[in-house]
């Protein structure tokens, strides 16, 4: 087994700031991803990077960045947080190839006063 | 484009009764549908999957056939429990897509089982 480690839990902003967030994983997965979490929108893509140096936008890139560190690790950046945005980032990762199971953490929930 | 439907919003039930989910979903490519669930302040994790036509896929009391004639892949469970409260997500992924393991994910249905 393994376990997908994500920090902060919490995470409170400001409006325009720059915010990183940081996921962590043991599995020895190859692919890892980013999703956000609305209430009531299901869960979307930021990004996902298939392998160590690999990185692709999925469909909610605008106003990320992102950067796979190494094989474990995957971070998300919000470049300018926007005001009265709440939401909840899942770190995922699964191994590389088609219709693989995906594995997430517990996730970080942002809150921009 | 690519998209998955579920039931919306809310399903509430007594406990011991049998509850069906929907997910219906769209796509040109070979579909492989997963149900992850979600409880409350956890990780989602997955509950089923599948892409064999007519086939029914069982896991802890939860069951669910994929109908590539209906593009149906409904989560179902004869009786509920009050620990089966939680977030239900179908998922779609599509061999034949240039992206590797992307998931597509409908919007989620929230299950409250009430004693």
């Amino acid at each position: 087994g393994g376990i997908i480690t994500q920090t902060p839990k919490f995470l409170i902003g400001q409006e325009g700031q720059k915010l990183t967030l940081k996921c962590q994983q043991n599995f020895n997965h190859d692919t890892m991803y980013w999703y956000r979490q609305d209430s009531g929108k299901g869960l979307r893509l930021i990004y996902y990077s298939i392998t160590e140096n690999d990185l692709q936008k999925g469909d909610l890139s605008e106003g990320y960045d992102a950067s796979r560190e190494k094989k474990s690790s995957f971070s998300l950046t919000v470049t300018s947080a926007q005001k009265n945005e709440m939401a909840v980032f899942l770190c995922a990762s699964s191994i590389r190839g088609d219709y693989a199971e995906q594995f997430f953490g517990p996730g970080t929930r942002l809150t921009v006063l | 484009g690519d998209s998955v439907t579920q039931t919306e919003g809310l399903v509430t039930l007594t406990k011991g009764l049998p509850v069906m989910l929907n997910c219906t979903y769209q796509t040109t490519y070979s579909p492989f549908l997963f149900w992850y669930v979600q409880h409350l302040n956890e990780a989602p994790k997955l509950l089923l999957k599948s892409s064999t036509d007519n086939k029914r896929t069982e896991h802890q009391g939860f069951y669910a056939t994929l109908h590539k004639s209906s593009s149906s892949f409904h989560l179902q469970k004869s009786s509920v429990q009050l620990s089966d409260s939680a977030l239900y997500f179908c998922a779609l992924s599509e061999k034949g897509t240039q992206v590797v393991g992307q998931l597509t994910f409908g919007r989620g249905t929230r299950l409250q089982v009430y004693a």
